[in-house]
């Protein structure tokens, strides 16, 4: 069963950094690996869609990286500001099964000014 | 113009109740979900219809049942209320199984059993 983890579980920076959002799974057979953001009260917004067959993904400042045979993902986050504040979430589709997404338990990020 | 919509965003009953939540979807989608968000934020899935027929049902209690009128509808009904189904649950549609395509999420149902 496909388990998923993000580290760390919270992150507070100041305004300008430069971050690093991590998501391991233990099933190396994925189909494909997605970002979310979730707003307090709110519902998840898709941020990027990495396929299995890509190594990363890119969106203005975001960045998605995909390392399937470690089971790792990264999202980079340039120059953060406070308006990235928010719960950042992966999911994973594991190939050959029902196709249903799973995920980790997210990393919810503070960008101070 | 909403693509993924719930209704209601708050929910307040008491034990024992029978509650509904719908869900509606606008963009043509096949594949439809159910996900409950725990007081830890964690998103387990309960449900998922394509086309209208059941794909998985994980390990959810029978007091709740999905029911899927058409492709652009999954609604929960939730028998006998219990203080542990406190919750957001949220509705999620793609484009099909076995197409990778993004998610897209309604804003949650806040539960509330007291």
């Amino acid at each position: 069963k496909q388990e998923v983890t993000q580290i760390p579980a919270a992150l507070s920076v100041p305004e300008g950094e430069n971050l690093v959002l991590n998501c391991s799974f233990t099933d190396s057979a994925i189909y494909n690996l997605q970002w979310f953001r979730q707003d307090p009260g709110k519902g998840l917004t898709s941020l990027l869609l990495i396929q299995s067959s890509q190594r990363e993904q890119t969106s203005g400042r975001l960045n998605a990286s995909l390392d399937k045979s470690s089971g790792r993902s990264t999202l980079y986050i340039a120059a953060s500001q406070p308006g990235d504040s928010a719960t950042y979430l992966c999911a994973v589709v594991a190939s050959g099964g029902s196709y249903i997404p799973t995920f980790g338990r997210g990393t919810s990020l503070i960008v101070h000014p | 113009d909403t693509a993924v919509s719930q209704t209601p965003k708050y929910l307040v009953t008491q034990m024992g109740n029978d509650k509904s939540i719908k869900c509606e979807q606008n963009l043509g989608h096949d594949t439809m979900y159910w996900y409950k968000q725990d007081s830890k934020k964690f998103l387990k899935i309960m449900f998922s219809y394509n086309n209208k027929e059941l794909i998985i049902n994980e390990t959810v209690p029978n007091r709740f049942s999905p029911k899927s009128p058409d492709k652009a509808h999954l609604n929960l009904h939730i028998n006998s209320l219990e203080l542990g189904d406190s919750a957001v649950y949220f509705c999620a549609s793609s484009q099909g199984l076995g197409q990778s395509s993004p998610l897209h999420f309604g804003n949650g149902t806040r539960l509330t059993v007291t």
